[in-house]
């Protein structure tokens, strides 16, 4: 079965920082992947994801993820962040018709 | 705009009541999906749906139930409510399993006292 690790429960990060947000999974099969972000009090909403092709992937908000294979690995980057990306973020990997979500990232913003 | 629009945001419960959670989509996907959401553990999967009158157990069926008459709607039953099921309950539909994107709506905190 599929498994999804996001290595940080929370990321730290000034205003205007860059920032990575990890995430691996456990196959090396052909896999769809996902990150999501929940503002708070609201629902998931999709940021990027990962079908086929090239391997940097960008999304809404000036997000982008990099798919490495050799390392199971689908990390988040956002060059320079905005109070308004705090958030929660959900790396995500298919296993059929199933999505399997990781336990999810708080960023908090410092200004 | 795409709307999944789940009937009740929060809900106050005792141990022992059938609870019913309501999920209404209109885009009319044909895979819909039930997650519970808590603190540190993220989303698991409950039940999903693939077709009407279809269902199909995920992660965590244990102590629920789904009903799914119509495709605009999936209901999520907790036939004798425990307290250990006091979470937020996420619908997500999806007009592609497994690759197309989950659209969510804003979850329903239920509480079971």
């Amino acid at each position: 079965a599929q498994s999804v690790t996001q290595l940080d429960s929370q990321v730290p990060v000034f205003e205007e920082a860059p920032v990575e947000l990890r995430c691996n999974y456990s196959s090396s099969v052909s896999v769809y992947l996902f990150w999501y972000v929940q503002y708070p009090n609201q629902g998931l909403q999709l940021l990027l994801k990962y079908l086929s092709g090239s391997t940097l992937v960008k999304g809404i908000n000036g997000f982008e993820a990099e798919f490495n294979k050799s390392q199971t690995s689908f990390h988040l980057r956002k060059p320079s962040v905005h109070i308004s990306d705090t958030a929660e973020y959900f790396c995500a990997v298919s296993e059929g018709d199933k999505i399997i979500f990781g336990k999810g990232t708080r960023l908090h913003i410092l200004p | 705009d795409v709307k999944v629009t789940q009937s009740s945001r929060y809900l106050v419960k005792r141990t022992g009541e059938k609870v019913f959670l309501e999920c209404v989509q209109d885009m009319d996907h044909e895979n819909m999906f039930w997650y519970r959401q808590d603190p540190g553990l993220g989303l698991r999967l409950i039940y999903f749906s693939y077709d009407v009158k279809m269902k199909e157990k995920g992660d965590i069926p244990e102590g629920y139930s789904v009903s799914r008459e119509k495709k605009e709607r999936f209901s999520l039953i907790l036939e004798s409510a425990s307290t250990n099921q006091t979470s937020m309950y996420l619908c997500a539909s999806s007009s592609q399993p497994g690759a197309g994107e989950l659209f969510f709506g804003e979850g329903s905190r239920l509480t079971v006292l």
